[in-house]
């Protein structure tokens, strides 16, 4: 069983799309996490969800927004895609004091 | 705030030879720390991970890691490396492993020369 799973795992899209990518996990943990690579590969936090409350907000446009229905679940929908959107979407969970565990991540190209 | 520098940007080393790969962290808290590794194309896998307890940790790979305190430092080795461990790696550091996430480091690229 994969304990982190994102779908799609590819994703093609023209500008001014939206879209929607999925993230659920099977560990029983509280916090769930979307976190951005660029294309020189840096990492960087999006948003946490905490029991399905909305921790951590980073500096991230408001066409992104991050939807949890449960806390097995966090989704993350983008509006109005841009150019500058794409790149890869790595979902996370972690339970405190313990390790974080990503998923396979999801490489969005907008054309 | 924490953050977490991996001085080498690239790292080119000879198969069967040793490499330590460096990251250091700031943090005034208690800090959790962890190497990731990225092969083309894929995700992160876990390596190794520092939460408490003895400093010197060991991953998997053959990938160890010593937390020290003093010199704010989670510097990754392996004693001899192959052609697979070519990849990109990732300290990161979190304060309580709870929301606040994973302050990750910019990557090193693991270059296996034959």
């Amino acid at each position: 069983d994969t304990a982190v799973s994102q779908t799609p795992k590819y994703l093609v899209t023209q500008m001014g799309n939206d879209k929607s990518i999925k993230c659920e996990q099977n560990l029983g943990h509280d916090t769930m996490y979307w976190y951005k690579q660029d294309s020189k590969k840096f990492l960087k936090i999006m948003f946490s969800y905490n029991n399905k409350e909305l921790i951590i907000n980073e500096t991230v446009p408001n066409r992104f927004s991050p939807k949890s229905p449960d806390k097995a679940h966090l989704n993350l929908h983008i509006n109005s895609l841009e150019l500058g959107d794409s790149a890869v979407y790595f979902c996370a969970s972690s339970q405190k004091g313990t390790g974080y565990t990503f998923g396979s991540g999801t490489r969005l190209t907008v054309v | 705030a924490q953050s977490v520098t991996q001085l080498d940007s690239q790292v080119p080393v000879f198969e069967e030879a040793p490499v330590e790969l460096r990251c250091n962290y700031s943090s005034s808290v208690s800090v959790y720390l962890f190497w990731y590794v990225q092969y083309p194309n894929q995700g992160l896998q876990l390596l190794l991970k520092y939460l408490s307890g003895s400093t010197l940790v060991k991953g998997i790979n053959g990938f160890e890691a010593e937390f020290n305190k003093s010199q704010t430092s989670f510097h990754l080795r392996k004693p001899s490396v192959h052609i697979s461990d070519t990849a990109e790696y990732f300290c990161a550091g979190g304060s309580g492993g709870g929301a606040d996430g994973l302050t990750f480091g910019k990557g090193t690229h693991l270059i296996i020369q034959p």
